[in-house]
């Protein structure tokens, strides 16, 4: 069975600085990679995938990922965030039986 | 294209009732999922169906169950209400299992 852990509950960080966002997976079979961020009182929303080929993932708002095999992470990164990117954020893994386990989520807080 | 839509977007119950939650996924997408998201677990599968079958289901009791039409509309029905089912309710739409899922707003069940 699949599983995923988002190291960090909250990460606050100033605006226009970097973000990393964490997440380490555990899987015996090859797996997909989703984030997802939701924003206040909304459903989720998709902001990129790994399903094969390039370990660098590029997805919507400047946000990219890398897939690492070797470590089982998929860590979320932005070069400069800004105030709208609050919001919280989702790791997610999918595998053979296409079942979607979501991590517990990372509240990411912009600090004027 | 329409998103997927959900009903009612809140809901107040007491504790015994049961509850039906309606799901409309995007035209064409053959795939519902449900998740049960609260503060303390989460986000957390219930069951995903596809073609009017239930493809997986997650650990949740017999009193939470689904179903799908043929028009690929789903429900939810929870009895025997608990004040632990206190939650958003999100459903998900897909085309297929490695597809984009694309999420509903969301239902948020109080139980008093």
């Amino acid at each position: 069975a699949q599983s995923v852990t988002q190291l960090d509950s909250q990460v606050p960080v100033f605006e226009e600085a970097p973000v990393e966002l964490r997440c380490n997976y555990s899987s015996s079979v090859s797996v997909y990679l989703f984030w997802y961020v939701q924003y206040p009182n909304q459903g989720l929303q998709l902001l990129l995938k790994y399903l094969s080929g390039s370990t660098l993932v590029k997805g919507i708002n400047g946000f990219e990922a890398e897939f690492n095999k070797s470590q089982t992470s998929f860590h979320l990164r932005k070069p400069s965030v800004h105030i709208s990117d609050t919001a919280e954020y989702f790791c997610a893994v999918s595998g053979p039986d296409d079942k979607i386990i979501f991590g517990k989520g990372t509240r990411l807080h912009i600090l004027p | 294209k329409a998103g997927v839509t959900q009903t009612p977007r809140y809901l107040i119950k007491t504790r015994g009732q049961q509850v039906t939650l309606s799901c409309s996924p995007i035209s064409g997408h053959r795939s519902v999922s449900w998740y049960q998201q609260t503060p303390g677990q989460g986000l957390q599968f219930l069951f995903e169906y596809f073609s009017e079958t239930q493809r997986n289901k997650g650990n949740f009791p017999g009193r939470f169950s689904g179903r799908q039409f043929s028009n690929s509309r789903s429900e939810m029905n929870v009895s025997t209400l608990e004040l632990g089912d206190s939650a958003l309710y999100l459903c998900a739409s897909r085309r297929g299992s490695t597809d984009t899922q694309y999420f509903g707003p969301g239902t948020r069940l109080t139980v008093l």
